[in-house]
């Protein structure tokens, strides 16, 4: 069957300090890969996505960056947070007709 | 282009009707249907492809108009557990495999 991975659940970072959230998936190949961000109480913000390895389009210039270094993992970093960075993120992937998310990680920026 | 949802947010009382919009300025390859609980992901509900097309499950159901512009989502005698946000995503076929949502429509049902 086919999952997704996304850790960690929570995260508290200091403004300046680098970012790394990990989205792993299971029991498929070659899925679309999204990065999404949402503020409390907000919307489903589109920052990257991913149609294959190596391939990333981005949706917000800000300082975030995305990649995908395997067919199945995407990774979203910063180099240096700010606090407007805090939020849920959340990973998807699309295979045919159907989209999952992961659990999300919600980022506390202080 | 982000796909535009309405309401904001709905209440009803358990039993009672709604009906959720999400529209496009263009014709779409898809619109899929989410619910958010609080504090947690989206959960998949369904997904709507053809022109004309309906879908449901239990008592929820989609459509998806001719022109591929407008889908409606029908909370049909709503129960408890229907509260939730509900998110409308769209695929533009000019994007290929860009999945954007609507803002999201909060749903409460009270007994």
């Amino acid at each position: 069957s086919q999952t997704i991975h996304q850790w960690p659940a929570t995260l508290v970072q200091p403004v300046g300090s680098p970012l790394s959230l990990e989205c792993t998936v299971e029991g498929t190949s070659n899925p679309n890969l999204y990065w999404y961000r949402q503020a409390a109480g907000r919307g489903l913000q589109l920052l990257f996505y991913s149609v294959g390895i190596g391939q990333i389009s981005s949706e917000v210039p800000q300082n975030l960056s995305a990649s995908r270094p395997q067919d199945r993992q995407f990774i979203l970093s910063s180099k240096k947070l700010l606090l407007s960075d805090s939020g849920f993120y959340l990973c998807a992937w699309l295979l045919n007709t159907e989209a999952f998310f992961g659990q999300g990680t919600r980022l506390t920026v202080v | 282009q982000q796909p535009v949802q309405s309401p904001q947010a709905v209440i009803l009382r358990e039993g009672e009707d709604a009906v959720i919009n999400c529209s496009s300025s263009k014709a779409l390859y898809s619109v899929h249907w989410y619910r958010q609980k609080h504090g947690e992901a989206p959960v998949f509900l369904m997904i709507l492809l053809k022109g004309g097309e309906q879908k449901g499950h239990e008592k929820i159901s989609a459509s998806f108009n001719e022109k591929k512009q407008q889908s409606s989502l029908y909370l049909t005698a709503s129960q408890l557990s229907y509260s939730g946000t509900y998110f409308c995503g769209t695929e533009d076929p000019d994007s290929w495999g860009k999945l954007q949502f609507g803002a999201g429509t909060q749903v409460v049902v009270t007994p």
